[in-house]
């Protein structure tokens, strides 16, 4: 089974739009985080958000939230006021402490902003 | 540089050479990561390390080796290259500490490598 599964292979969003990019993960563990990250066409991995498994708020980070429903196992992010520089593929990871602390990623979600 | 790099940035090689990626990070993190990276596969775990001298494999290892001698450098080598191994590979690294878990990864630049 898919540990993190992206069911979008492709978004589109106006400029100034909020976007939300759907993620679920399968674990058994009680420890895990969950991560997102961007890349752009130039292919660096950036790193965007992270929530824990414990964690009882939502993660935020400037426009980026992190939409976290244990009991779905689901971790969508949510891009407020898109920009044109959001266009990229993000990836939603899972990190096990079970499994030696590997990292599990998505297929990822292609993002376009349109102006 | 501090950071994550990686070496070559590209690389063109002939099926049936050995290749050698290199991974250099300058945080002195414990753990270390290979990636690669295809159209329609995401990041998949080549090969992975918690500290020196210690390393698993991940989902795809078979025609990779890699070894951690010292906690800065993970050098990735395929001793026979395929052109099924034509990708961009990533390494990456990240603390462990309080909760591994929470830990994020941070990512090299990638290695294009070109399999003929």
């Amino acid at each position: 089974a898919q540990k993190i599964t992206q069911t979008q292979p492709g978004m589109f969003v106006q400029e100034k739009e909020a976007v939300t990019l759907d993620c679920t993960y399968d674990t058994s563990d009680q420890s895990y985080g969950l991560f997102w990250y961007k890349q752009p066409s130039s292919g660096e991995m950036i790193f965007l958000i992270y929530q824990g498994s414990y964690d009882e708020q939502n993660a935020t980070e400037g426009r980026y939230s992190l939409n976290f429903q244990k009991a779905r196992k689901s971790a969508n992010l949510v891009i407020s006021a898109s920009q044109l520089g959001d266009s990229a593929m993000y990836f939603c990871a899972m990190r096990e402490a079970n499994t030696g602390n590997q990292f599990y990623f998505g297929t990822g979600t292609s993002l376009t902003v349109i102006p | 540089d501090a950071g994550i790099t990686q070496s070559p940035r590209y690389k063109i090689t002939e099926t049936g050479r050995q290749v050698t990626l290199m991974c250099h990070q300058t945080w002195s993190h414990s753990y270390m990561f290979w990636y690669r990276q295809d159209l329609g596969h995401g990041l998949r775990l080549i090969y992975y390390s918690a500290a020196a001298d210690i390393t698993d494999k991940g989902e795809v290892p078979d025609g990779y080796v890699v070894s951690r001698s010292k906690t800065e450098n993970f050098p990735l080598t395929l001793e026979s290259a395929t052109r099924s191994q034509t990708s961009v590979y990533f390494c990456a690294s990240s603390e462990s500490g309080r909760g591994t878990s929470t830990e994020t990864q941070y990512f090299g630049p990638g290695t294009r490598l070109l399999v003929l």
